[in-house]
């Protein structure tokens, strides 16, 4: 079956730094960018940046460009999201979504909850 | 970067009425990449519209999406109980990809 499996919630306190996954199954990994897009808790999508796992090449949001890391690992089909520099305001919902470098999202993950709290 | 203006931010209908959604962009979308999305509570988007107008795989088609340049509209012709939901609408045709800041459709 085709879907993208996250990893489970994560409780971090200020200035720690995440990281959630993402495993692609029922497809080729290296066919298709992941995007990671965020929602706050009541609040509306924000799109985070890509990665290809074909070549690990990358494009992030500026807003983001000092504290997050996308990278892969092609063996276990999985990519992964780094957030650094935690604060209570990255407290959200983490989804991984499939497309290509400009493409809308058929396949979303289940999301990952990120809180941020001391 | 392309803002997208959602409007109107809640719209209270009831079942078997026609809901018109709107999305306005601060700059012409490329290409018109322009989707829509439908969540619920505790679930991830789905894809509705991708390409301003053309339906995903397995979309009713009560759904439908039109315009071009900077002005687009989701429509569904007759909600169903399961469509009141919140609507979002995204541009992938620049970078940074963008999302509006979503209308929800709640039953009057």
């Amino acid at each position: 079956q085709v879907q993208l499996v996250q990893s489970g919630a994560e409780v971090k306190k200020p200035g720690a730094s995440v990281k959630v996954s993402c495993k692609a199954y029922g497809y080729t990994f290296t066919g298709y960018y992941i995007h990671w897009v965020r929602q706050a808790p009541g609040q509306g999508l924000e799109w985070m940046g890509w990665i290809t796992p074909n070549s690990g090449a990358t494009n992030y949001a500026q807003k983001f460009q000092d504290r997050v890391t996308m990278t892969r690992d092609t063996s276990v089909s999985t990519a992964y999201l780094e957030l650094s520099s935690l604060r209570s305001d990255d407290t959200a919902l983490y989804y991984c979504a499939r497309g290509y470098r400009s493409s809308a999202f058929q396949l979303w993950g289940q999301g990952t909850l990120v809180t941020v709290s001391s | 970067e392309i803002v997208l203006t959602q409007s109107p931010g809640t719209l209270s209908l009831s079942p078997g009425e026609r809901a018109t959604l709107s999305c306005r962009a601060s700059q012409s979308v490329s290409s018109n990449y322009l989707a829509w999305y439908q969540q619920k509570p505790g679930q991830a988007p789905r894809l509705l519209i991708y390409g301003a107008s053309s339906r995903a795989t397995g979309i009713p088609d009560r759904f439908s999406g039109s315009g071009s340049g900077t002005d687009f509209a989701l429509t569904i012709t007759r909600l169903e109980p399961e469509d009141f939901a919140v609507y979002y609408c995204q541009q992938y045709g620049s970078s940074p990809l963008t999302f509006g800041g979503g209308t929800k459709v709640e039953i009057k």
